[in-house]
């Protein structure tokens, strides 16, 4: 696709419950990156994924977070028996290799609101 | 532990001034720096970058400069405009590597 797509945008869950964040890079490029942004927060680091290398996973609050990048494409964030406190924006992004020099490209995100 | 850190949660200017957004770093290993800017319900996009081997940048209207000894960088808007009214996140990496380390955020406001 043209840009790097999220789904869903938006995400209500009750408090105990397990969600799926879904994220589709833009074609070709070979590194994956989630962050997070929590109200009044900056972005988070939580996982970079880059090729067929083992994830960078330094940034992940906990172990209920988990993420997968199937075939070097799509991403899936998962996150067990949520809290209140992993309401937040979680963005993903991708670029073109592991140098940032032209910056990531950022989906919309997934607002997840956990009540 | 905050290692980028954008003190002012905002900031308000008018048209056709000039606007300064200031970053301070703790990591003397981060030697490259980025700025993104975010509109509502939107994600970052990039907007300009500098590596430490330079101390200014110049893309059109925007201007990062760099004070390594200070470990400061700061982004200069000339003549702001009211569509660049926008959180603007600074970020910065070890190495040119994958890892972005973001600020908190500063919300410019630019009114006509």
């Amino acid at each position: 696709g043209a840009g790097v797509s999220q789904s869903p945008s938006n995400k209500v869950t009750e408090k105990g419950k397990d969600v799926e964040l879904r994220c589709d890079p833009i074609s070709g490029h070979t590194a994956l990156y989630w962050y997070r942004q929590s109200l009044g927060q900056g972005l988070e680091f939580l996982i970079y994924f880059q090729g067929n290398s083992a994830p960078d996973k330094s940034g992940l609050p906990s172990d209920r977070f988990s993420a997968e990048r199937t075939g070097g494409s799509v991403s899936t964030l998962t996150i067990q028996r949520t809290q209140q406190e992993d309401s937040a924006v979680y963005l993903c992004a991708s670029s073109t290799g592991d140098r940032v020099t032209y910056g990531y490209t950022f989906g919309s995100g997934t607002r997840l609101t956990v009540v | 532990d905050q290692q980028v850190k954008q003190n002012s949660p905002s900031l308000s200017v008018q048209e056709g001034r000039i606007s300064i957004l200031n970053c301070d770093y703790t990591n003397s290993m981060f030697d490259y720096f980025l700025w993104y800017k975010k509109y509502p319900a939107e994600g970052p996009t990039f907007l300009i970058s500098i590596s430490s081997i330079k101390d200014k940048n110049e893309d059109g209207r925007f201007t990062v400069f760099l004070n390594k000894s200070a470990k400061h960088l700061s982004l200069h808007i000339v003549p702001s405009q009211p569509g660049d009214s926008a959180v603007y996140f600074c970020a910065a990496s070890v190495s040119n590597t994958g890892k972005l380390i973001f600020g908190q955020g500063t919300t410019l406001q630019v009114k006509p």
